[in-house]
């Protein structure tokens, strides 16, 4: 079955303790991207990979890094979290970028991590 | 005020009738998506059009574009209690090489109640 998987689904940290949130696709996708989902502001864009070693920055970079050293796997890493990153974070992919009707973007499960 | 902007923020109909959503954008695109999410869920992908087309129809959806006014309309004919859930328009521009490719912006979402 094709899909995008993220772990864990659930997360409750404290501020400072250094954490991942994995995100694997098993589509061949070239297109991988992370996002977070906060009341009011809709999806905003942290980081995308067009392909293996190869990121960038969305709306909100700051606070969080990531690397792309396979192609199926695009992970979301908060070195220092901050009660500001308290947030839902859907990790995504898609063949080229989602921007045709035969190239749509596939959505993981989301993440709710609490930051205390 | 964001790119994407849905309006109504929430539409409480029922069952039966049809539900229309807007969404008003700001910046030049080359395609507008629109999502559906369930609470706390994934988003799932319902229907991309491009800029140079009008309307676009999938089963029970009707997309509409604008471009000279910038604005998308979603409409749901017959709507089902199981249509409730977040609706979101997404504006893409896909410029190869540059640092917007594959970008999505999304709006903050309708929020469309089907009573039985």
């Amino acid at each position: 079955e094709a899909q995008v998987t993220q772990n864990p689904r659930y997360l409750i940290t404290v501020t400072g303790k250094k954490l991942t949130v994995t995100c694997s696709q098993n589509m061949n996708h070239e297109y991988m991207s992370w996002y977070r989902q906060d009341p009011g502001l809709g999806l905003r864009q942290i980081y995308y990979s067009m392909n293996v070693e190869v990121t960038d920055k969305g709306d909100v970079p700051e606070g969080y890094k990531v690397s792309r050293k396979e192609k199926r796997n695009f992970p979301l890493i908060l070195e220092s979290p901050s009660p500001n990153q308290t947030s839902l974070y859907f990790c995504a992919s898609s063949l080229w970028g989602g921007q045709t009707s035969t190239d749509t973007q596939y959505f993981g499960p989301g993440t709710r991590l609490t930051v205390l | 005020s964001q790119q994407g902007e849905e309006d109504p923020q929430a539409l409480s109909i029922q069952e039966g009738e049809n539900a229309t959503m807007n969404c008003s954008y700001k910046t030049s695109i080359n395609n507008l998506q629109w999502y559906r999410q369930n609470s706390g869920r994934g988003l799932v992908h319902l229907i991309l059009i491009r800029s140079n087309e009008r309307e676009k129809h999938s089963g029970r959806l009707r997309v509409t574009l604008d471009t000279s006014k910038k604005s998308s309309s979603l409409l749901i004919t017959a709507s089902r209690a199981a249509d409730t859930a977040s609706y979101f328009c997404a504006t893409g521009k896909a410029n190869a090489g540059g640092t917007s490719y594959g970008k999505l912006t999304f709006g903050q979402g309708t929020i469309l109640t089907v009573h039985p």
